[in-house]
């Protein structure tokens, strides 16, 4: 089944303690982002990947890394969480972005104490 | 930077009834798609327009993109209660490669049965 699975789908944490929301990808896609969604403000692009060992800013890129060393993989890293970080997470893909849709993992629910 | 503004924010209507959500761009959209999410869930790809003035229907779903490319509707005929979710446009960003998508705050749909 083609499917973009993230992991953990809920995670509870304290300020500082670095963490990673790993993304995974069976569809062959070159192109993989991150989102995050806040009551108000919608979907907001975190950082974007273009295909392998090609990655870039989006809207809301502080506080936040990611890694692009296989093509079906796309973790986000937190660093040190704050709780502003608290949200949920979404990772998509697409086979190329402009003109393809995106298809939506389940979603990371995110709570930084 | 490009808006892509969404109204209304909120519409409940009772089942039957006809429903509308407006999208505009601030600037002129190469293409622009269209997602939904039902509570609890993960945006899920609804439709692409790419074309200047097209038009283009789902079962009871109309999506149009304006002649400007800078506007877009989604018209739900006869909403049912599986109608029920937030509705969002996405349009890449402009005067750039299309890997950036923007996405619209959304519509959220309630429908009474």
């Amino acid at each position: 089944e083609a499917q973009v699975t993230q992991n953990p789908r809920y995670l509870i944490t304290v300020t500082g303690k670095k963490l990673t929301v790993t993304c995974s990808q069976n569809m062959n896609h070159e192109y993989m982002s991150w989102y995050r969604q806040d009551p108000g403000l919608g979907l907001r692009q975190i950082y974007y990947s273009m295909n392998v060992e090609v990655t870039d800013k989006g809207d809301v890129p502080e506080g936040y890394k990611v890694s692009r060393k296989e093509k079906r993989n796309f973790p986000l890293i937190l660093e040190s969480p704050s709780p502003n970080q608290t949200s949920l997470y979404f990772c998509a893909s697409s086979y190329r972005q402009g003109y393809n849709e995106q298809f939506f993992g389940p979603g990371t629910r995110l709570t930084v104490l | 930077g490009q808006q892509v503004m969404q109204i209304p924010q909120y519409q409940h209507v009772q089942e039957g009834e006809d429903f509308t959500t407006y999208c505009n761009s601030s600037t002129t959209l190469s293409n622009i798609q269209w997602y939904k999410q039902r509570p609890g869930g993960h945006p899920v790809f609804l439709i692409q327009l790419v074309k200047s003035g097209e038009v283009k229907k789902q079962k009871r779903l109309t999506f149009q993109f304006g002649e400007a490319k800078k506007n877009s509707s989604l018209h739900i005929t006869a909403t049912q209660t599986t109608d029920v979710g937030t509705y969002f446009c996405a349009g890449p960003r402009s005067g750039g490669s299309n890997y950036k998508l923007t996405f619209g705050k959304g519509t959220l749909l309630t429908v009474n049965p």
